[in-house]
């Protein structure tokens, strides 16, 4: 069966310092990947996405970064870390438009992380 | 402008009730509807997915329903009970390779005993 970890769960950071959050995915080859950001009173907003590894597409310009060095590997980066930047950021999967699925095209959330910018 | 709202925002209703929450949206072009359950703090958990091919999907005591034409789908949550009490969100795929969804903004449901 497919997982998807997300780490770390909770994290402090001061304004100004950078930030590294991992995801990775078992069980499944070549998935899309995504990364949302859900904002307090706010729904979810999508920031980046993946179809394969070193393609990465940016919903929306910010402070933040993405890469996937590998096929299940997605990483959520920012050299300086702002205010705004706080929030709940969620790791997800799903198997490619056009892939073999029982499920058609479900998305597969992560646990989250929650980052706090002081 | 793809967009998807839910109404209400909040919900409480008496353990035992059945209840309807709505989500709309604005392009009918739509790849598939998503319903998510998020408890407090919590990833998103999938709880049915209906093809735009489809106008319901069942599991269990839920029941999503598809109507492209209105822009509207609902989720009906059968005999509800306190364990059901999360934020529900809808979520529109609008195809393509990427597979991205448009989130709605969620109904917090509370299912008092």
């Amino acid at each position: 069966s497919q997982t998807i970890h997300q780490w770390p769960a909770t994290l402090v950071q001061p304004v100004g310092s950078p930030l590294s959050l991992e995801c990775t995915v078992e069980g499944t080859s070549n998935p899309n990947l995504y990364w949302y950001r859900q904002a307090a009173g706010r729904g979810l907003q999508l920031l980046f996405y993946s179809v394969g590894i070193g393609q990465i597409s940016s919903e929306v310009p910010q402070n933040l970064s993405a890469s996937r060095p590998q096929d299940r590997q997605f990483i959520l980066s920012s050299k300086k870390l702002l205010l705004s930047d706080s929030g709940f950021y969620l790791c997800a999967w799903s198997v490619p438009t056009g892939g073999i699925s029982l499920s058609g095209n479900t998305i597969y959330f992560g646990e989250g992380s929650w980052l706090t910018v002081v | 402008k793809q967009e998807v709202t839910q109404i209400p925002a909040a919900l409480s209703v008496p353990e035992g009730e059945n209840l309807v929450l709505n989500c709309s949206f604005t392009d009918s072009a739509i790849y598939n509807l998503q319903w998510f359950r998020q408890d407090p703090g919590k990833g998103l958990t999938s709880l049915l997915l209906i093809q735009s091919s489809q106008r319901e999907q069942t599991s269990g005591r839920l029941n999503a329903s598809l109507d492209k034409s209105s822009g509207r789908s609902t989720l009906y949550i059968a005999a509800s009970q306190p364990g059901d009490s999360a934020t529900y969100l809808c979520a529109g795929t609008y195809g393509g390779a990427t597979n991205k969804l448009i989130f709605g903004t969620g109904t917090l449901l509370a299912v008092q005993p």
